[in-house]
This record gives C-alpha cells, sequence and structure tokens, in this order.
C-alpha cells in the first residue's frame, strides 16, 4: 500500500507569494490533517477534513487555507507569505480521525 | 499555552542501555497518548500508543507508562539501538474520537555505540 504522497518536496518562495502544497493520502483513508514543523516549536496543528469538510482548525492566520477533494487527497494554500512561514509542512492521514496518523515526509518551504 | 511538553530538547545513551524519554501534559480531558519517531528528512512515524483507561503498553523493546494522577507518560526503550537515534515526539488527543493531536516539541534522542 503506498504511503501518504506530499508534493512538491522542497519549495523556494519569496515574501510576499502564494503557495500550494499537495497531499494525497493512503488509499481507503478519508482524513487528513495538515501540521507545520519548526525547529523547536513541535508539530503544530494547521487544520484537519473529514469528507471534504474541515473539521478543526489550529491557531494560524486566516493566510493558511485547505480544502480536501472527494477522492480525498488535500492541498493546503498559504497566502502572503512571511519569512516566519518557511517550515516543514507535513500532512498526515488515518482511516477516521487522529486515532493514529501517517504522515507524509513532507514539504520544505524556504521563504526569501 | 503548551498542553504537551517535553522539557528535555535532547538525550544521548549508550548503545545496550535504557533510554527514558518523558513527557507531561496539563489537560486532564486528554484520553489517548501516542509517541511518534522522526528521523531526518522524513515524516513521523507511529511508535506507540495508550489509552487513558491503561497504564501501560509494551510492544517489543518499546514500553510507554501513564500515570495520570502526575500526568506524565513516558516511553521506555530497552535496549537502545543506534538505529533509535532519532527525534521522538509526544502527542495527546482528547475528546474520544473528535480531538486533534497536541505535539510535544520532541526530544532528540543519540545513542552512541
Amino acid at each position: 500500500k503506498a504511503g501518504v504522497t506530499q508534493t512538491p518536496r522542497y519549495l523556494i518562495k519569496t515574501r510576499g507569494q502564494q503557495v500550494t502544497l499537495s497531499c494525497s493520502p493512503i488509499s481507503g483513508h478519508r482524513s487528513v490533517s495538515w501540521y507545520q514543523q519548526t525547529p523547536g516549536q513541535g508539530l503544530q496543528f494547521l487544520f484537519e477534513y473529514f469528507s471534504e469538510t474541515q473539521r478543526n482548525k489550529g491557531n494560524f492566520p486566516g493566510r493558511f487555507s485547505g480544502r480536501q477533494f472527494s477522492n480525498s487527497r488535500s492541498e493546503m494554500n498559504v497566502s502572503t507569505l512571511e519569512l516566519g512561514d518557511s517550515a516543514l509542512y507535513l500532512c498526515a492521514s488515518s482511516f477516521a480521525t487522529n486515532e493514529k496518523l501517517f504522515f507524509g515526509s513532507g514539504t520544505q518551504l524556504s521563504v526569501l | 499555552d503548551q498542553q504537551v511538553k517535553q522539557n528535555s530538547p535532547s538525550l544521548s545513551v549508550q548503545e545496550g542501555r535504557i533510554s527514558i524519554l518523558n513527557c507531561d501534559y496539563t489537560n486532564s480531558m486528554f484520553d489517548y497518548f501516542l509517541w511518534y519517531k522522526k528521523y531526518p528528512a522524513e515524516g513521523p512515524t507511529f511508535l506507540i500508543s495508550i489509552s487513558s483507561i491503561k497504564d501501560k503498553n509494551e510492544d517489543g523493546r518499546f514500553t510507554v507508562f501513564l500515570n495520570k494522577s502526575a500526568k506524565h507518560l513516558s516511553l521506555h526503550i530497552v535496549p537502545s539501538q543506534p538505529g533509535d537515534s532519532a527525534v521522538y515526539f509526544c502527542a495527546a488527543r482528547w475528546g474520544g474520537s473528535q480531538g486533534n493531536l497536541i505535539f510535544g516539541k520532541g526530544t532528540k534522542l543519540s545513542v552512541k555505540p
């Protein structure tokens, strides 16, 4: 069974630009969660989608948004990028919701 | 306010000895706890979990202990191997299946040969 796939693997953007990250969950998984990892901050929860509906949202500004498609694939968008948005963005999927997450390798975003 | 705390950013252990990673939490509503391991340039991988109705769960070399009264859990790795060198994240969840996972900041374990 293929794991969680995130694309692209690396991304370099400049301040003010916007970016879209993609996540394909494990086949059969309907829940997709997004986390931001920065040095010294651990994994901070962004949001969770289940059956195309946002179920939970973390404490991030409105510049961070996401969506989930009918095939459970998910995208995350960050608009008006700031230097502080540089981080590893991790997507995780689960069959139900958040009981045991399976993570992708992440997208390393660098904002210059 | 950090609800899940891993107060030791790093830990160094000799191969063959026991590694003990600690985690404290503040929310008494948490009912499910997990440990994840993360290697550089990879996503975290699930290691072991424990429900709040138990105080111990074992899986091979890995054992998680939960002390609800102290709001503390620990991960024991016996014996430690160099391949265990990674960052370990503690995570907790509340609200049955409705809550999202809250992660600690991680502890970097180095197992020296």
